[in-house]
């Protein structure tokens, strides 16, 4: 069985970082691109960044363009995100999340397994 | 920057079809894939690739892509689609979502 544990969520001030992790289990991780994305409870889902298999393709959207860094460690079935530069409009529940297509993303990219999130709060 | 563009609300009667559009310019050219989020649960893919459905998903539920427009079709609904609604698609190295859409089974 798949599954994606998402941790790492927490209450951060502005400006300081946090870093979020993933452990996944059930299926050959190093044979799938991973993604995050959030969702401000309430509001629509948002990409906020991927990685290939092999950590060569990095890709960010707009809004963490910067300031997020995405990571994977194949050896420990892990996914990162470290999260610098923390703004208030970065409150929102991360989930990390697998491209069904394969190591890389593209034309297609398709998420087939979802973790439970992690939240983070961004306040003073 | 590409924009995908869903309703914000869809009301339908049990048994009838439910229709969900998602606009973007040349959608038609990129494949567009749906996901069905209930309150407090994480998404659930429902279409891929424009028309596949994932295993377990029932038959009811299809799609299309042409043009401008994807659609997510849900036929003969029932009270337990009642859900949030979200469309996804791929361009140029940037995953992109639509605002999603609630369903409302009345």
């Amino acid at each position: 069985e798949v599954q994606l544990v998402e941790s790492g969520g927490n209450l951060v001030q502005p400006g300081k970082s946090l870093r979020l992790s993933c452990a996944a289990s059930g299926f050959n991780f190093d044979d799938h691109a991973m993604h995050w994305v959030r969702q401000v409870p309430g509001k629509g889902l948002e990409w906020v960044s991927g990685i290939s298999w092999n950590s060569y393709s990095i890709d960010y959207g707009d809004s963490v363009k910067g300031r997020f860094i995405i990571s994977r460690d194949n050896a420990k079935n892990s996914l990162y995100l470290q999260m610098n530069s923390l703004r208030p409009e970065d409150t929102a529940l991360y989930y990390c999340v697998r491209d069904m297509v394969g190591p890389t993303s593209g034309v297609g990219t398709t998420f087939d397994y979802w973790g439970q999130g992690t939240l983070v709060t961004v306040s003073s | 920057s590409y924009d995908l563009t869903q309703p914000p609300s869809v009301s339908v009667s049990p048994g009838q079809t439910a229709s969900i559009t998602c606009s973007g310019d040349k959608l038609g050219d990129k494949y567009v894939c749906w996901y069905q989020q209930k309150p407090g649960q994480s998404p659930v893919l429902v279409i891929y690739q424009d028309t596949k459905r994932p295993s377990g998903i029932p038959d009811r539920f299809s799609g299309s892509n042409s043009g401008n427009t994807a659609t997510l079709t849900i036929s003969g609904t029932q009270a337990m689609d009642e859900a949030d609604y979200s469309c996804q698609a791929w361009d140029s190295s940037t995953v992109l979502f639509g605002g999603g859409t609630k369903l409302t089974v009345l």
